[in-house]
């Protein structure tokens, strides 16, 4: 079965760290760019982060460069977000998203359920 | 940063209405456009890619048009399952901004 499956969310006080992770099956992982992209309670949607398959490039919101780094395994078809120094606005539900790119066109095609991270003392 | 600004933020519609929702870049974004909808505890799901392209499962009752930065979403003819938010993103640079969201509510 195709599918994401997101991990590591929790309680965490501010300036606390915490690893989410994204266990992926179904396609071969190694060949796609995954994403984290993020929900605050009540609002909008959020692109967080985003790694090439290959790892090597990596892209991040301003709201989160220099504190979260993603990151992969592909051997263990798992993708990885490392959050540091968190704010009480980076609660949110985190997603993993697979991406799918091809000519002119670029899309989040795959989403997990989400993990919920709240920063709060 | 791109910005992208989706209208209406909310609207009522019944059963069998046709809906259409509009998203401006700040920018030209070619046809980098994409449209996703979400319901409440779900995780959004892709609709259409490339501003007009349906995404492969779903109905045909959804359609996208446009091109640089005026795009439009429409549902031809809405049903029940159909009541949630939708969202427009580009992905035509990072970071991929996403508009506020539409929501629509049963009238």
């Amino acid at each position: 079965e195709v599918q994401l499956v997101e991990s590591g969310g929790g309680l965490v006080q501010p300036g606390g760290s915490l690893r989410l992770s994204c266990a992926a099956s179904g396609f071969t992982f190694s060949s796609y760019a995954m994403s984290w992209v993020r929900q605050a309670p009540g609002k909008g949607v959020e692109w967080v982060s985003t790694i090439r398959g290959s790892g090597v490039s990596t892209y991040y919101a301003d709201s989160v460069r220099g504190r979260f780094t993603i990151s992969r395994d592909n051997s263990k078809n798992t993708l990885y977000l490392q959050m540091n120094s968190l704010r009480a606005e980076d609660t949110a539900v985190y997603y993993c998203a697979k991406g799918y790119s091809s000519g002119s066109s670029q899309y989040f095609d795959l989403w997990g359920r989400g993990t919920l991270v709240t920063v709060s003392s | 940063d791109i910005q992208m600004t989706q209208s209406p933020s909310s609207l009522s519609a019944s059963v069998g209405d046709r809906v259409t929702i509009t998203c401006r870049a700040s920018q030209s974004i070619s046809t980098y456009l994409n449209w996703y909808h979400q319901k409440p505890g779900k995780a959004p799901r892709l609709l259409i890619y490339a501003a007009s392209s349906l995404q492969s499962g779903v109905p045909s009752r959804f359609s996208g048009s446009g091109s640089g930065t005026d795009f439009t979403f429409t549902i031809i003819s809405l049903q029940p399952e159909d009541f949630a938010t939708y969202y427009c993103q580009q992905s035509y640079s990072t970071p991929y901004t996403f508009g506020q969201g539409t929501k629509v509510e049963i009238k």
